[in-house]
């Protein structure tokens, strides 16, 4: 059963500068990896899709990476700001069942 | 845009009582899905269904049903509401391989 986790479990950055999300997971048999953001009492927001056959992807100021071989895949955020601030989490499937969610990692980006 | 609309934002329902939760899709997604997300347990899969009159066990399905008579629309059942029902409900919609659209969740508290 696919196993998903996030670590940190909270970040804490100044404003403009560069971070860094990561994601674990234990089934690479995965066809694709999706991060999303949560607002504080909304719902999920899709930020990025990454197939199994793509090792990136871009939406302007995000880049998410794919390693199926060590179960990894990163979130970069480029020149934070204070609108950032949220929870980020990843979720990858495993065969044809549905997501399985990481924690989430809580982002505050400090002005 | 893809919209997926929860009929509630907040319910508050007593002990034992019967609750159904709305969710609607316009975008006709075969794929929907239904969570539940509490606080240090993340997201949990209760339920989903790849196509009308299809429903799948997720990995809490104990004490709720589901029903998916129309493509658009998936509902959940509390059959008997219980104090540990008390969450947030999470609905999301997609088609294979592109990303879950999720709506704005229905915060369900049971007294």
């Amino acid at each position: 059963k696919q196993e998903v986790t996030q670590i940190p479990a909270a970040l804490s950055v100044p404003e403009g500068e560069n971070l860094v999300l990561n994601c674990s997971f234990t089934d690479s048999a995965i066809y694709n990896l999706q991060w999303f953001r949560q607002d504080p009492g909304k719902g999920l927001t899709s930020l990025l899709l990454i197939q199994s056959s793509q090792r990136e992807q871009t939406s302007g100021r995000l880049n998410a990476s794919l390693d199926k071989s060590s179960g990894r895949s990163t979130l970069y955020i480029a020149a934070s700001q204070p609108g950032d601030s949220a929870t980020y989490l990843c979720a990858a499937p495993s065969g044809n069942t549905p997501l399985v969610f990481g924690k989430g990692t809580r982002l505050s980006v400090i002005a | 845009d893809v919209k997926v609309t929860q009929s509630s934002r907040y319910l508050v329902k007593r002990t034992g009582e019967k609750v159904f939760l709305e969710c609607v899709q316009d975008m006709d997604h075969e794929n929907m899905f239904w969570y539940r997300q509490d606080p240090g347990l993340g997201l949990r899969l209760i339920y989903f269904s790849y196509d009308v009159k299809m429903k799948e066990k997720g990995d809490i399905p104990e004490g709720y049903s589901v029903s998916r008579e129309k493509k658009e629309r998936f509902s959940l059942i509390l059959e008997s509401a219980s104090t540990n029902q008390t969450s947030m409900y999470l609905c999301a919609s997609s088609l294979r391989g592109t990303p879950l659209h999720f709506g704005n969740g229905t915060r369900l508290t049971v007294t």
